[in-house]
């Protein structure tokens, strides 16, 4: 039962352009939302967050907007840079009966071309 | 400040021997978590655990995997006569509470 998805496994985006990555929920008792960077080799970083009581978080190049109605968020990257390549996690922090743990998502792999 | 700490990086454990996993949390975070990725897969939640506690373990398998969180000391991820399905990636990531959890460097599990 996978409660976070991310349905692109890969994105290629020209240096300069927009990256757009996805991702959808189904449950709508998640209230906080979690955006990870992964490179080979090295542990998940931590990029950027939202509460559900907002829709749109931005830091930098980097803006997550959030859809509630629809249980969907996503990761904008603008300008995309060779850097920025990498596998792309959403997590979702779950909470029942006094525990938390995050939900991820299998990965969107982000390929800038330079 | 220093991150979450993981070790060893690369351990290689025989067929049904003990592989351990260490994991320092970060300074003033008491929530732990332990992920395990697949090649090519996403990461997996197995267990939660604060000081002295393991607070939800429904990602752990049934046998041979336990883990702990002393009072002092590191948090061990513990795995018994290791198969060469454990071969892995395994993640330990600490949060101060309901907020940003941050991952060590993770360990590479490989059984030969």
């Amino acid at each position: 039962d996978q409660q976070v998805k991310q349905n692109s496994p890969s994105l290629s985006v020209q240096e300069g352009r927009i990256s757009i990555l996805n991702c959808d929920y189904t449950n709508s008792m998640f209230d906080y939302f979690l955006w990870y960077k992964k490179y080979p080799a090295e542990g998940p970083t931590f990029l950027i967050s939202i509460s559900s009581i907002k829709d749109k978080n931005e830091d930098g190049r980097f803006t997550v907007f959030l859809n509630k109605s629809a249980k969907h968020l996503s990761l904008h990257i603008v300008p995309s840079q060779p850097g920025d390549s990498a596998v792309y996690f959403c997590a979702a922090l779950a909470r029942t009966s006094g525990t938390y743990k995050y939900i991820f998502g299998t990965g969107t792999r982000l390929k800038v071309l330079a | 400040n220093a991150g979450v700490m993981q070790n060893p990086r690369h351990l290689v454990r025989r067929r049904g021997q003990e592989a351990r996993l260490r994991c320092s949390p970060m300074k003033g975070h008491s929530h732990v978590y332990w992920y395990r990725q697949l090649p090519e897969e996403g990461l997996k939640f197995m267990v939660y655990l604060q000081k002295e506690n393991i607070i939800d373990e429904s990602g752990m398998p049934k046998e041979r995997f336990s883990a702990e969180f002393p009072k002092e000391g590191p948090s061990i991820l513990r795995i018994q006569q290791v198969v060469r399905g454990d071969s892995a990636a395994y993640f330990c990531a600490s949060s101060r509470d309901r907020s940003e959890a941050f991952f060590g460097q993770g360990t590479r599990l490989t059984v030969v």
